[in-house]
């Protein structure tokens, strides 16, 4: 089973920076099997980006993804205050099928 | 519109058998690449997927479940109620979560229920 490791386990920043998350495999993953969640408080997660680097419907732009084999980011260009949350990145096997997720990233107000 | 909601109880006993419930609409289990997953996270910790139905899902082989998990998970169907049920054999305290269900398509796991807490305590 492939492990996700995500890196900073929280990264305080201010309203305006840029923000870099990082997702590190175990294998290699198939860039068509890489997505990121955003989850806040008493909410489920939403989905992002899927297939490492496209945004999902009503995403805004400041969001984007990167990265291939086991070296995957997601980039916030310039936080909102809305964007201060826990971010998730997930990983699908296709044979078996199995779906696992890093222990996510904490995006707090510095 | 695509919507998912959860139901089931919101407490079992230790041993215990649970059954949860996930009714969906803006989507069929009969159009092709539609499946439902059922995703856990305990209270503070991360995701878990847990099992996940496709829409061919009258065969045993188009039922998937996490390999920790596959001894005592069953996830089933109904298509014509849109609905997904998920059992849960022999329940222990770390069970208790937030169970999710979701649509799965080819982008990803794309819309989510709003979760169902499930507290396992005698």
């Amino acid at each position: 089973e492939i492990v996700l490791t995500q890196s900073p386990g929280t990264l305080s920043l201010s309203p305006g920076e840029r923000g870099t998350l990082s997702c590190r495999a175990s294998q290699s993953v198939r860039s068509d099997c890489l997505a990121w969640y955003q989850q806040k408080p008493g909410q489920a997660p939403r989905l992002l980006i899927y297939a490492t680097s496209s945004r999902a419907t009503g995403i805004p732009d400041r969001f984007s993804g990167s990265g291939s084999g086991t070296d995957f980011t997601l980039t916030i260009s310039r936080l909102e205050p809305e964007d201060f949350a826990i971010y998730y990145c997930q990983q699908y096997s296709s044979s078996p099928p199995s779906y696992t997720f890093g222990q996510g990233t904490k995006v707090e107000i510095k | 519109q695509v919507t998912l909601r959860e139901s089931g109880p919101a407490l079992v006993k230790p041993t215990q058998t649970l059954t949860l419930t996930c009714t969906f609409s803006g989507f069929s289990l009969r159009e092709d690449g539609m499946c439902v997953s059922w995703i856990r996270q305990p209270p503070g910790k991360a995701l878990e997927w847990l099992a996940r139905i496709d829409w061919e899902g009258d065969w045993d082989n188009d039922k998937h479940y996490s390999t920790s998990l596959k001894t005592r998970l069953t996830i089933s169907k109904d298509t014509s109620k849109n609905q997904v049920l998920l059992t849960m054999t022999n329940m222990d305290p770390v069970d208790t979560a937030m169970y999710y269900c979701a649509r799965i398509t080819e982008v990803g796991i794309d819309h989510w229920g709003q979760g169902t807490l499930v507290t396992v305590s005698s």
